[in-house]
């Protein structure tokens, strides 16, 4: 079955500075790639997602990139906010099913 | 339009006792999910119905959980004894007929087991 690999972990970034979080993927039969973001207590909530006929999208502060030769896609983040602070989850969908990487705690310092 | 209702938000029980949870999906939403969220951890899928039929199950512990989807609209999801090691949050998520892997999640049920 399908493997997503997420790194890293733990992220800490000071106002106004970028994040980064990287994802990693097994299967080549996946076309779709959305982030995620859960804050504490919360339910996972989808912030942006791209298919695998692009290779860059936009919104806003928030941008993903899929290398698809590479298998592997990014969440990217500028002028980053203390609101931003929570995990974010990237996954891939193969077959209908979506599997999540483990997820990176950013953590938004003032 | 109302999001994916879960309940119940929160229970705590014995090991050894049974517990059931239910969702109801968005209205329309022919994809139904149940995945498991342990703490710090990403959500691992548990069961996957289209309509009414379970179309992947592989990763439902049989001998202890079990789900229905009566009429393909709510589900139940059921542990029938509980054990210590199912303390977690159980998410339910819906999903669209046609946008594969859009997925729309409830508030989940978190449930501890002492």
């Amino acid at each position: 079955g399908e493997n997503v690999e997420q790194h890293p972990s733990t992220l800490s970034v000071q106002e106004g500075d970028s994040a980064v979080i990287k994802c990693t993927y097994s299967d080549s039969a996946s076309n779709y790639f959305p982030w995620y973001k859960q804050e504490l207590g919360k339910r996972p909530q989808l912030i942006i997602d791209i298919r695998s006929n692009v290779g860059e999208k936009k919104d806003q502060r928030i941008a993903v990139t899929l290398n698809k030769t590479a298998k592997h896609f990014s969440l990217h983040i500028t002028e980053t906010q203390p609101e931003d602070s929570a995990v974010y989850f990237c996954a891939s969908n193969a077959g209908n099913m979506l599997t999540f990487g483990g997820g990176t705690r950013l953590m938004v310092k003032p | 339009e109302a999001g994916v209702v879960q309940s119940p938000r929160y229970k705590i029980i014995e090991k050894k006792q049974p517990v059931a949870f239910w969702c109801n999906p968005i209205s329309g939403h022919n994809t139904l999910y149940w995945y498991l969220q342990n703490l710090g951890q990403g959500p691992e899928l548990l069961i996957r119905y289209e309509n009414e039929e379970a179309v992947d199950d592989s990763q439902l512990p049989k001998d202890r959980f079990s789900a229905e989807r009566l009429k393909g609209v709510d589900s139940t999801l059921k542990i029938q004894p509980a054990e210590l090691g199912d303390s977690a949050v159980y998410l339910c998520a819906s999903s669209p007929r046609g946008k594969n892997g859009e997925l729309f999640f409830g508030e989940g049920s978190r449930l501890t087991v002492l």
